[in-house]
């Protein structure tokens, strides 16, 4: 499957433990976004990474949210210190090298995170 | 800054019968615009899109948008309904060249619902 690769697909934390979720991008991509679901609602967009450089992060809450996207291996998003607001799926998704171009976006099946 | 309304919350139609779901946009200069499927428990599936050219974009599935620009409008249509075509369908915008890089913009979904 040459797709978006999320795990896990399901994630549950005790409040004030960290959450690691990972993607990794179809092959050829290097732009990695990842946006995040609240039940009934849309996505919205988190952040923006290209390989160990984060591009924007305008949408990530300004405490206990991080990401990267090492040289080597898959993007992380990381949630420190978890509450029950968080729970949501996290999608991923990824495009080509051609920067501002306009082509898709491609998702991942996205990790469904539940914080008891 | 940029915006999507999807004004049905859910569409209900015959299998057999056209269908189509609403999508208008708010961008500061001109917007690429797409569609995406999400079936439950999956991620967003790239529909079509449209960026220039030709106002009437086809896409997967037997699937169509048309794009209109006094309208700010991009309606997803199909002219036969499948009862497998129910599903969640999301519009999304990037103005990429008005300060909104490359992030995509949801809309809040549009519940499809096609019936025997």
């Amino acid at each position: 499957n040459a797709g978006v690769m999320q795990n896990p697909r399901h994630l549950v934390r005790r409040r004030g433990q960290e959450a690691r979720l990972r993607c990794s991008p179809m092959k050829g991509h290097s732009h990695v976004y990842w946006y995040r679901q609240l039940p009934e609602e849309g996505l919205k967009f988190m952040v923006y990474l290209q390989k160990e450089n984060i591009i924007d992060e305008s949408g990530m809450p300004k405490e206990r949210f991080s990401a990267e996207f090492p040289k080597e291996g898959p993007s992380i998003l990381r949630i420190q210190q978890v509450v029950r607001g968080d729970s949501a799926a996290y999608f991923c998704a990824s495009s080509d090298d051609r920067g501002f171009s306009n082509q898709p976006q491609h998702f991942g099946d996205g990790t469904r995170l539940s914080i008891l | 800054a940029q915006s999507v309304a999807q004004p049905e919350d859910q569409v209900n139609v015959a299998e057999g019968n056209p269908l189509t779901v609403k999508c208008t946009y708010s961008v500061s200069g001109n917007p690429y615009l797409f569609w995406y499927v999400q079936y439950p428990n999956r991620g967003l599936q790239f529909l079509l899109k449209y960026i220039t050219g030709d106002n009437l974009v086809k896409g997967s599935y037997g699937f169509e948008a048309e794009f209109n620009k006094s309208q700010t409008s991009f309606h997803l249509k199909k002219p036969s309904a499948l009862v497998s075509d129910s599903a969640l369908y999301f519009c999304a915008v990037r103005d990429p060249y008005t300060g909104g890089g490359n992030k995509l913009t949801f809309g809040t979904g549009t519940q499809l619902k096609v019936e025997l």
